[in-house]
C-alpha cells in the first residue's frame, strides 16, 4: 500500500501524559499537513511542512503541541499534558501538487 | 460565521436517486474546490477537485462551483448503498500553502 499511513492507529491515554503520533507521507510528497477532526466537525488545519521545514500553524496549535519532519520525510506531532479536550482524530494528508491524499487518522481519548 | 458552511443532515434517499450535495463559502479568495467521502472511523477520500468556477465529471459524480453566488454542490447519480458516508466540501487559497477549509460534512444514507 503506497498511501499516507499514520501510527498508531488508536491511542487511549490519562489526562497529563504525553503521546506521539506518527506520519508516513506517499513517496515523494514534499507538503505534509496534520489536522484535527471532532465528532460531527470537518477536519481543521493545524500546521503544514514543505519538506523539512513547518512552514504555518495554526492557533489551534497550542504551546503543548510540537510537529517535526526531520529529514523531509515522516511526520511526528507530539502532544505534552495532555487534556480531555484533546480527545479527537489526528489526522495527516500529503500533497505534491493541488490534491491531498488523507491517511486514515489516529484517534485519540484522553481519559 | 464558518468560512465554509454546509448542512450536516443526515440526508436520507432510496437506491437509484440523484443525490444533491451543496456548501456555501465566504471567502472570495478561495481558487480550489474539492470533494472528500470519509466513512465511519475513517480517513478522508479525496473525490473530487475543480479549480475556479465550472463543472467537472467523473463518473457518477459531478462537481460544480459558482463562484459568482459562493455555492459548491456534488451530484451523485444513480447513488448506491456504498454511497452511504459522509461528504466533506473544502476549500483552499492559491498558494499559502494549500491547507485546507472544510465544512462540517453531510452525512448520507443510500437505502435500498
Amino acid at each position: 500500500d503506497t498511501g499516507v499511513s499514520q501510527d498508531p492507529r488508536h491511542k487511549i491515554t490519562k489526562r497529563g501524559q504525553n503521546v506521539t503520533f506518527r506520519c508516513d507521507p506517499i513517496s515523494e510528497h514534499n507538503r505534509l499537513y496534520w489536522y484535527r477532526q471532532t465528532l460531527g466537525q470537518g477536519p481543521e488545519f493545524l500546521t503544514y511542512f514543505q519538506n523539512e521545514a513547518q512552514l504555518e500553524k495554526s492557533r489551534l496549535l497550542s504551546d503543548r503541541f510540537s510537529a517535526e519532519r526531520p529529514k523531509g520525510s515522516f511526520s511526528t506531532l507530539e502532544i505534552q499534558r495532555t487534556e480531555q479536550g484533546d480527545s479527537a482524530m489526528y489526522l495527516c494528508a500529503s500533497s505534491s501538487g493541488n490534491e491531498q491524499f488523507f491517511g486514515p487518522g489516529t484517534r485519540l481519548t484522553v481519559l | 460565521q464558518k468560512e465554509v458552511e454546509q448542512d450536516p443532515g443526515p440526508l436520507s434517499v432510496p437506491e437509484g436517486a440523484i443525490v444533491s450535495l451543496n456548501c456555501t463559502y465566504s471567502n472570495s479568495a478561495f481558487q480550489y474546490f474539492m470533494w472528500y467521502r470519509q466513512y465511519s472511523r475513517k480517513g478522508p477520500e479525496l473525490l473530487m477537485y475543480t479549480y475556479s468556477s465550472g463543472n467537472k465529471e467523473d463518473g457518477r459524480f459531478t462537481a460544480q462551483v459558482d463562484k459568482s453566488s459562493k455555492y459548491i454542490s456534488l451530484f451523485i447519480r444513480d447513488s448506491q448503498p456504498s454511497d452511504s458516508a459522509t461528504y466533506l466540501c473544502a476549500s483552499r487559497l492559491t498558494g499559502g500553502g494549500n491547507k485546507l477549509t472544510f465544512g462540517t460534512g453531510t452525512q448520507l444514507k443510500v437505502e435500498l
